[in-house]
């Protein structure tokens, strides 16, 4: 069974700090997700990332992928206000359904 | 381009009683997926379709929960009777196809979900 665990599952940071998140999963998968969620909110897709070492940034938000370590990280630089949600990474498991992780609650504060 | 429709937005309803959400796709997505959300967890597939046909339904609690997908547009699921347990957000997605041969347009793009309580 595909496990997906994230760490840490809550976050208060302050404005202007750089910091990770970390997704790690349990079997082999080349194909990784990260969305965020707004409180009330549907998910909204941020990330997809497709081989080994595949690295993409959008802003102040960088993912990245390491296949063989079965990690992925993502990396917010110098945070804003605007950044506060709850993130997600996913990743595809059996017959392409998705496998999420418990979710990152991400605060950051003023 | 328009983008996954839900409805209702939300639903309150008492234990043993039944309940449909309906899902429209973005147009011409194949496939369609069915997941629920828990507070304060990450969303669980629970039926994946293509076209009209179901691909994993493995995590679907078959004895209260059905879908469908007639016709290989719309989609509704039901839950009868609900459980307090069964209190979450059911998100519908749809992709444009999916599949090893078609791994490029696998992009899941989700609704704004249905939240249902059971009290």
């Amino acid at each position: 069974e595909l496990k997906v665990e994230q760490n840490p599952l809550f976050l208060s940071m302050q404005e202007g700090k750089n910091y990770t998140i970390y997704c790690n999963y349990s079997t082999t998968s080349d194909r990784l997700y990260w969305y965020r969620q707004d409180p009330g909110k549907s998910l909204e897709s941020l990330f997809v990332l497709l081989s080994n070492g595949a690295v993409k940034q959008e802003g102040r938000l960088m993912a990245s992928l390491d296949t063989k370590a079965r990690l992925s990280t993502l990396h917010i630089t110098a945070a804003v206000h605007d950044l506060s949600a709850t993130y997600f990474c996913a990743v595809e498991g059996g017959a392409d359904g998705l496998t999420f992780g418990k979710g990152t609650h991400l605060i950051i504060q003023p | 381009e328009a983008g996954v429709a839900q409805s209702p937005r939300y639903k309150i309803i008492e234990k043993r009683q039944s309940v449909a959400f309906w899902c429209n796709p973005i147009s011409g997505h194949a496939t369609l997926y069915w997941y629920q959300q828990i507070l304060g967890q990450g969303p669980k597939l629970l039926i994946q379709f293509q076209n009209n046909g179901v691909v994993d339904d493995s995590q679907l609690p078959k004895d209260r929960f059905s879908a469908e997908r007639l016709k290989g547009v719309d989609s509704t699921l039901k839950i009868q009777p609900a459980k307090l347990e069964d209190s979450a957000v059911y998100l519908c997605a749809s992709s444009l196809i999916a599949g090893v041969l078609f791994r490029a347009n696998y992009e899941q793009y989700f609704g704004p979900g249905t939240r249902l309580t059971v009290t």
